[in-house]
C-alpha cells in the first residue's frame, strides 16, 4: 500500500523567496515520486520525478526536489520564487513495480500563493 | 496536435442526459487512463487500460463506462449522472512498463 501527505494545504511566499513544499510517502516497494503542476483551468504538468538514481532531482522552472529514504520525504524547493509559480502543486508515489502501466497514488496538493 | 487532448473542454448536463467525454494522446504511449479531481478531494484513478485493455477499475459507478477502442484513443461514456459527479475529469497516458504519466487538460463536468 502507498500514501502520499502534502504538509500545508496552503503555501504563501514572497516573490523572490525561497519555495518549499513538503511531501511525505509510504510505500512498501522502492518508490517512484513525482511532483505535478497544476495552473487554473488546465491538467497536471510534470515537474520532475525521482526514479532510483541521483537523490538530488532537477526539474523545470528551476524546481528540485531531494529524496531522503530516512525520512521518507521528498520535498519540493526552488530558490526564488516568481509570480508565474502560483499554482496546484502535487506530489504523487509509484509502486506498481514493473507492472504493464503506472499507479500513481496522490497527495491532496498544495496551493502556493506568491506575493509582490 | 501534440501530448494529450481532451473534448469537450468543459461540459453541462442534465441528469438524464447521455455524454461521452473523449481523449486522445499523440505520444506514442499504450497505456491510458481516467481520473476524477473534486474540490478537496485528492485525484481519483477510475480506470486504466493497458494495451487497449481494461486492467483496472476502482469501484466506478456503472453510469460511467469506459470505452478504449485503440492505443490512442479513450472515452468516457456518461449516462443518468448525479450532481456530486460534477468534477474535472482528467485523461492521461503512459508508456506500457514505465511509470510517468502525462495528462491532458481535462473536461470540467457540471451535472444539473
Amino acid at each position: 500500500a502507498q500514501s502520499v501527505t502534502q504538509l500545508g494545504s496552503h503555501v504563501s511566499v514572497s516573490e523572490g523567496a525561497l519555495v518549499l513544499l513538503r511531501c511525505n510517502y509510504s510505500s512498501s516497494v522502492p518508490p517512484y515520486l513525482f511532483w505535478y503542476v497544476q495552473y487554473p483551468n488546465q491538467g497536471l504538468q510534470l515537474l520532475l520525478k525521482y526514479t532510483s538514481a541521483a537523490t538530488l532531482v532537477k526539474g523545470i522552472n528551476g524546481f528540485e526536489a531531494e529524496f531522503k529514504k530516512s525520512e521518507t520525504s521528498f520535498h519540493l524547493t526552488k530558490p526564488s520564487a516568481h509570480m508565474s509559480d502560483a499554482a496546484e502543486y502535487f506530489c504523487a508515489v509509484s509502486g506498481s513495480g514493473g507492472t504493464s502501466y503506472g499507479k500513481l497514488t496522490f497527495g491532496q496538493g498544495t496551493i502556493l500563493t506568491v506575493h509582490p | 496536435e501534440t501530448g494529450v487532448t481532451q473534448t469537450p473542454r468543459h461540459l453541462v448536463m442534465g441528469m438524464t442526459n447521455k455524454k461521452s467525454l473523449k481523449c486522445e494522446q499523440h505520444l506514442g504511449h499504450n497505456a491510458m487512463y481516467w481520473y476524477k479531481q473534486s474540490a478537496k478531494k485528492p485525484l481519483e484513478l477510475m480506470f486504466v487500460y493497458s494495451l487497449e485493455e481494461r486492467v483496472e477499475n476502482n469501484s466506478v459507478p456503472s453510469r460511467f463506462s469506459p470505452e478504449c477502442p485503440n492505443s490512442s484513443h479513450l472515452f468516457l461514456h456518461l449516462h443518468t449522472l448525479q450532481p456530486e459527479d460534477s468534477a474535472l475529469y482528467l485523461c492521461a497516458s503512459s508508456l506500457k512498463g514505465t511509470d510517468t504519466q502525462y495528462f491532458g487538460p481535462g473536461t470540467r463536468l457540471t451535472v444539473l
